[in-house]
């Protein structure tokens, strides 16, 4: 079983469409956890970064982190084709120092006009 | 753009080539990483640097060398390359302390003919 479950999609869904997308993950060290936002030929933009458990809104965006069922989840309102692109959920352990981050698999998006 | 500058961004290279990667970032950050990325799979780490020490090296083969001359800058050297380790390179950068988030840049896309 990988520590970091992400469904790889493709999902594709209208303009205007709130998007869900959702990890799950195992290990119950990890703390902090972020979404990214990568588009083609590109390398991953952090759009996200929660720690605690709870909601975290930005903009269109809201991240939702539920620690006692290992579960993260990003909405996207309003959904725009400039939104279409690959999402990876990371996450790692609070211990000090640099860290290693564990991604899921990536969920790739396209909105339609 | 992104706060973690990549050169080249595009490196074609013969199996007997060497050639160097090069990265930097100017956000005060302690923490370097690289990693590799294959067509629709996540990033891969392959090293981190904490304080300019190499602190994670994730059983990297030899023919991939690297080296932070400084806090700013990270190099990733290469030599005798196989075509299978045609991908994108990805380096990022975290302030260092636990659990915070890595920025990328955009990388180098590596073909090994």
């Amino acid at each position: 079983q990988k520590e970091v479950e992400q469904d790889p999609g493709p999902l594709s869904v209208p303009e205007g469409a709130i998007v869900s997308l959702n990890c799950t993950y195992s290990n119950s060290a990890f703390q902090y956890f972020m979404w990214y936002r990568q588009y083609s030929r590109k390398g991953p933009e952090l759009l996200m970064y929660t720690y605690s458990s709870g909601n975290k809104e930005d903009g269109r965006f809201t991240a939702q982190v539920d620690k006692s069922s290992k579960y993260i989840s990003l909405f996207i309102r309003d959904s725009q084709p400039s939104d279409s692109a690959t999402y990876l959920c990371a996450m790692n352990p609070i211990q000090g120092g640099a860290q290693k981050l564990v991604f899921g698999q990536g969920t790739r998006l396209t909105i339609n006009p | 753009d992104t706060e973690v500058t990549q050169t080249p961004k595009h490196l074609v290279m013969g199996m007997t080539n060497k050639k160097s990667l090069k990265c930097e970032q100017h956000m005060g950050h302690r923490a370097m990483y690289w990693y590799k990325q294959k067509a629709k799979k996540p990033p891969e780490l392959m090293f981190v640097y904490s304080y300019e020490k190499l602190s994670i090296n994730e059983s990297v083969p030899s023919r991939f060398s690297p080296e932070c001359p400084n806090s700013s800058l990270l190099n990733l050297h290469l030599h005798a390359l196989q075509p299978e380790d045609s991908a994108l390179y990805l380096c990022a950068s975290s302030p260092g302390q636990g659990g915070q988030p890595q920025h990328f840049g955009d990388g180098t896309r590596l073909s090994i003919l």
